[in-house]
This record gives structure tokens, C-alpha cells and sequence, in this order.
């Protein structure tokens, strides 16, 4: 059974410019979490996504979206990139939700100049 | 006050050595997951428990859902133990995963 994969897994990006990264969950999971980690942080919660919809949000500012394609795959979206958006971005899938195992990929790691 | 609480935050051992690492919360939970991560970024989960305990391998993990603790043990540790161990708690009132701050661990030969 293929893991959760991230594309791309390193990008460097511009302020001001956008980005869109992708999370393809593990076969059969419909829910794809978001998390954003920098240096001396914990994990950070951006938001969830179950059947096509998003089901949580954390704290980030509206400049952060995603979405969810019917056949589970997410992307997340950031524009007009800042500084402090530099950070290792990952993305989990379980079956059904939290209250599931949780599945990493191996993230992407986004540097912002 | 963080509503997931790990410690201690750092721990350094000798090769051998029990470890024990602590995890409290404050809230309600469904379950709560215990992840492993390795320089490089990459996340595992090791356990998910709603109660009592669970073993694999040299790992234990354990939960005391009156006290609203769990414990993850690592039995005869090993240099590859050398990670930061994270403590995760789904909340019972939105499902959303809480995170512990994570206790970086080095086990030393």
C-alpha cells in the first residue's frame, strides 16, 4: 500500500509570490489534515478536509486555503508569501478523521526569500 | 496554559536506560496518539489508545483517563530511539487533534 506523498518536496519561492502544494492520502482515506512546523515550533494546525469539505480550521490567516478533489488528493494554497511563511509543511490522512491513526507524508519543506 | 502538556521537554540517557516520557491534558479526549519524528521531518505514529495500554516492540504507551495522563516507555533504548516523541489528543468536543510541544530525546552509546 503506497504511503501519503507531497509534492513538491522542496521549493523556494519569492515574497509576494504564491504557492500550491499537494498531499495524496493513503487509498481509501478521506480525511487530509495540514499542519505547518517551523525551527523550535511544534506542529501547527492549518485545517482539515473530509469528503471534499473543510471540517476544521486552525489560526492562519486568510492568505491559507485548501481544498479537497473528490478523489481524496489536497492542495493547499498560500499567497503573497512572507518571510515567516518559510516552514516544513505536512499533510496527514486517516480513514475518517482524528480519531483515527494518522498517516504522514514526508512534507514540504517551503523557503520563502 | 497549553491543553496538551508533554515532559520533560528534553532527555538525554545512556544507552540501556528505561524512558519515560509524561503527557497531560486538560480537556476531554476521544484518544490520544503518541508520533515519533526524525531529523528530516518525517512523522510516525506509534500508538493510538482511548485506554489502558499498548505494546510494541521495546515501546509501551499507557493512559489513565481519570487522571487524564499516558505514558510512553521506551524498554532498553537504543541510539536509534533518538528523536522527538510527540503526545497528540483528538478533542472530544471538535475532533481536532491538540499537539504537545514534543520531548526531544538522545540516547547516548
Amino acid at each position: 500500500k503506497a504511503g501519503v506523498t507531497q509534492t513538491p518536496r522542496y521549493l523556494i519561492k519569492t515574497r509576494g509570490q504564491q504557492v500550491t502544494l499537494s498531499c495524496s492520502p493513503i487509498s481509501g482515506h478521506r480525511s487530509v489534515s495540514w499542519y505547518q512546523q517551523t525551527p523550535g515550533q511544534g506542529l501547527q494546525f492549518l485545517f482539515e478536509y473530509f469528503s471534499e469539505t473543510q471540517r476544521n480550521k486552525g489560526n492562519f490567516p486568510g492568505r491559507f486555503s485548501g481544498r479537497q478533489f473528490s478523489n481524496s488528493r489536497s492542495e493547499m494554497n498560500v499567497s503573497t508569501l512572507e518571510l515567516g511563511d518559510s516552514a516544513l509543511y505536512l499533510c496527514a490522512s486517516s480513514l475518517a478523521g482524528s480519531y483515527n491513526e494518522q498517516f504522514f507524508g514526508p512534507g514540504t519543506r517551503l523557503t520563502v526569500l | 496554559k497549553n491543553e496538551v502538556e508533554q515532559s520533560p521537554q528534553n532527555l538525554t540517557a545512556q544507552e540501556g536506560e528505561f524512558i519515560t516520557i509524561n503527557c497531560s491534558y486538560s480537556v476531554g479526549i476521544s484518544a490520544l496518539h503518541w508520533l515519533q519524528q526524525h531529523p528530516g521531518g518525517g512523522i510516525v505514529s506509534l500508538f493510538m489508545l482511548s485506554s489502558g495500554k499498548k505494546k510494541h516492540g521495546r515501546l509501551i504507551a499507557t493512559i489513565n483517563i481519570q487522571e487524564k495522563h499516558s505514558s510512553l516507555h521506551i524498554t532498553a533504548s537504543h541510539p536509534r530511539d533518538s528523536a522527538v516523541y510527540i503526545c497528540a489528543a483528538t478533542r472530544d468536543s471538535n475532533y481536532q487533534l491538540i499537539w504537545g510541544a514534543g520531548t526531544k530525546l538522545i540516547i547516548k552509546p
